[in-house]
């Protein structure tokens, strides 16, 4: 089956510095891959869209300059949240699905990363 | 713009109940649905993807229906154990079938 490895699962972090997510489809190969936030006791919310090869398509309301994506191969999207301040402070996932067959497939979501800005 | 509703918000069910999620749908133009489940502090879990061109899929002691013209599925967990235990979110594709439109989830706590 489909399986996305997300790295590193927590990160704490001084104010002020950036912090680099990984999130690798491991046995397929995704030209889109998505990335979202989680508030404690509510669903996901939908941050940006990675493109492989172009730029990040974001959702209303996300910063660009604030999360910086890179989508440089068919199965790795990283997001860097720059500049962090504690409100950024969130559990942070992301997803992909095959390259073809998302409608037989589905999406598969990374296992997460906790990030705390201090 | 689709929004996707589910009930109960919480529930907590002694071991060994049968017990139904819902999720609702406004827009039935979907090609598939999916449920996941998540534990507290992880990722999402992959449960069952339903097509729309099905009514029913199954796996294990869990059972998805897909009702797309009243928009409508159920989740379905037979005998039901403490490990069942986590939050339970439905989701649909949108915006041209390249984005999931979340639930709201269900928490479910199955007690010894």
């Amino acid at each position: 089956g489909a399986v996305v490895s997300q790295h590193p699962s927590w990160v704490i972090c001084k104010s002020g510095t950036s912090v680099k997510i990984e999130c690798r489809s491991l046995d397929f190969q995704a030209t889109t891959m998505f990335w979202y936030r989680q508030f404690p006791k509510q669903s996901l919310m939908l941050m940006a869209t990675s493109n492989e090869g172009s730029k990040a398509t974001y959702e209303q309301g996300v910063e660009k300059d604030k999360f910086l994506i890179n989508h440089a191969s068919l199965t790795l999207s990283t997001l860097t949240v720059t500049s962090a301040h504690p409100e950024d402070s969130s559990f942070y996932i992301c997803s992909a699905t095959p390259l073809r067959d998302r409608v037989n497939y589905g999406y598969t979501f990374g296992s997460g990363t906790r990030l705390t800005v201090v | 713009k689709q929004e996707v509703t589910q009930i109960p918000a919480a529930l907590s069910v002694p071991e060994g109940e049968n017990l139904v999620l819902n999720c609702s749908f406004t827009d039935s133009a979907i090609y598939n649905l999916q449920w996941f489940r998540q534990d507290p502090g992880k990722g999402l879990t992959s449960l069952l993807l339903i097509q729309s061109s099905q009514r029913e899929q199954t796996s294990g002691r869990l059972n998805a229906s897909l009702d797309k013209s009243s928009g409508r599925s159920t989740l379905y967990i037979a005998a039901s154990q403490p490990g069942d235990s986590a939050t339970y979110l439905c989701a649909v594709p949108t915006g041209g079938g390249n984005k999931l439109t979340f639930g709201t989830g269900t928490q479910l706590k199955v007690e010894l």
